[in-house]
C-alpha cells in the first residue's frame, strides 16, 4: 500500500520561512494535499496540488512537488507563531474508492 | 451551517461497553469516510461509503460496524469497547468526481475507554 513519510518535528523563529517535507511511494496518487492540525482540532485543509503541476503558491504558502522523486514540499513564509500545529501532507488518487492516506505529520513548533 | 458534523465531541466509556458515534454532512457528497487518529496523531482509514455502500472496509477488528443509512449519514458503532480503542475518530466526506480537493472532515470525536 502506499507509504507516506514526514520528519516529525520542526523549529523555526517567528518571521523565518518553515519548510516541511513529505515522501510517498505512489506513483499514481493523482492529488497531493496538506492539511493543518491545532492542539485539539480537526483537520484544516491547507492547499493542494494536482500530480501534474510542479508548483503552486497560495499566500504564504508555496508547494512545491517533485514526481520523479515522489517529494512533496510546503513552505509557509514570514511564519508566525498562529502557524504551530502539526501539519500533515496526504495523498490520494481518482476514482470510488479514492482514499487520502496521511503521512506521519511534522510538528512545527514557532518560537520568539 | 454547512458541514460534516460528528457526535459527540467526547465519549469516555468503561471497557466492555458497546457505543455509536454519528457523523452527518449537508454538503451533498455521496461518499463518506471513517479515520482513527491515534495517540501518536496517526491517521489511519477505517473506512468508507459511496451511496450507502461499504467500498472501503481497511482491516479493523470486526466489534468495529459501520452503518450508513443514507448518503448524508454514517455511523460508526463498536461493540466490547478496549483500552486501545481509545482515539479520536474523524469523519469525512466528499463528492465522488467533483475535484478531489473535496474531502471535507468533522471536528472528530474523542474516545477514551477507562
Amino acid at each position: 500500500g502506499e507509504d507516506v513519510e514526514q520528519s516529525l518535528f520542526l523549529s523555526v523563529r517567528e518571521g523565518d520561512s518553515s519548510v516541511i517535507n513529505c515522501t510517498y511511494t505512489d506513483s499514481s496518487s493523482t492529488y497531493l494535499y496538506w492539511y493543518k492540525q491545532e492542539p485539539g482540532a480537526g483537520l484544516q485543509l491547507l492547499t493542494y496540488i494536482f500530480s501534474n503541476m510542479d508548483m503552486k503558491q497560495d499566500q504564504r504558502l508555496t508547494v512545491l512537488l517533485n514526481k520523479k522523486d515522489k517529494h512533496l514540499s510546503l513552505r509557509i513564509a514570514d511564519t508566525q507563531t498562529g502557524d504551530s500545529a502539526i501539519y500533515f501532507c496526504a495523498v490520494a488518487y481518482t476514482g470510488t474508492a479514492s482514499k487520502l492516506t496521511f503521512g506521519t505529520g511534522t510538528r512545527l513548533q514557532v518560537t520568539l | 451551517d454547512t458541514a460534516v458534523s460528528q457526535t459527540p465531541k467526547y465519549l469516555v466509556t468503561q471497557m466492555g461497553n458497546d457505543k455509536s458515534i454519528k457523523c452527518e454532512q449537508n454538503l451533498g457528497h455521496d461518499t463518506m469516510y471513517w479515520y482513527k487518529q491515534d495517540s501518536k496523531k496517526f491517521l489511519k482509514i477505517m473506512f468508507s461509503y459511496n451511496n450507502k455502500e461499504l467500498i472501503i472496509n481497511e482491516t479493523v477488528p470486526n466489534r468495529f460496524s459501520p452503518k450508513s443509512p443514507d448518503k448524508a449519514h454514517l455511523n460508526l458503532h463498536i461493540n466490547s469497547l478496549e483500552l486501545g480503542d481509545s482515539a479520536v475518530y474523524f469523519c469525512a466526506s466528499r463528492l465522488t468526481g467533483g475535484t478531489n480537493y473535496g474531502y471535507t472532515f468533522g471536528s472528530g470525536t474523542r474516545l477514551t475507554v477507562v
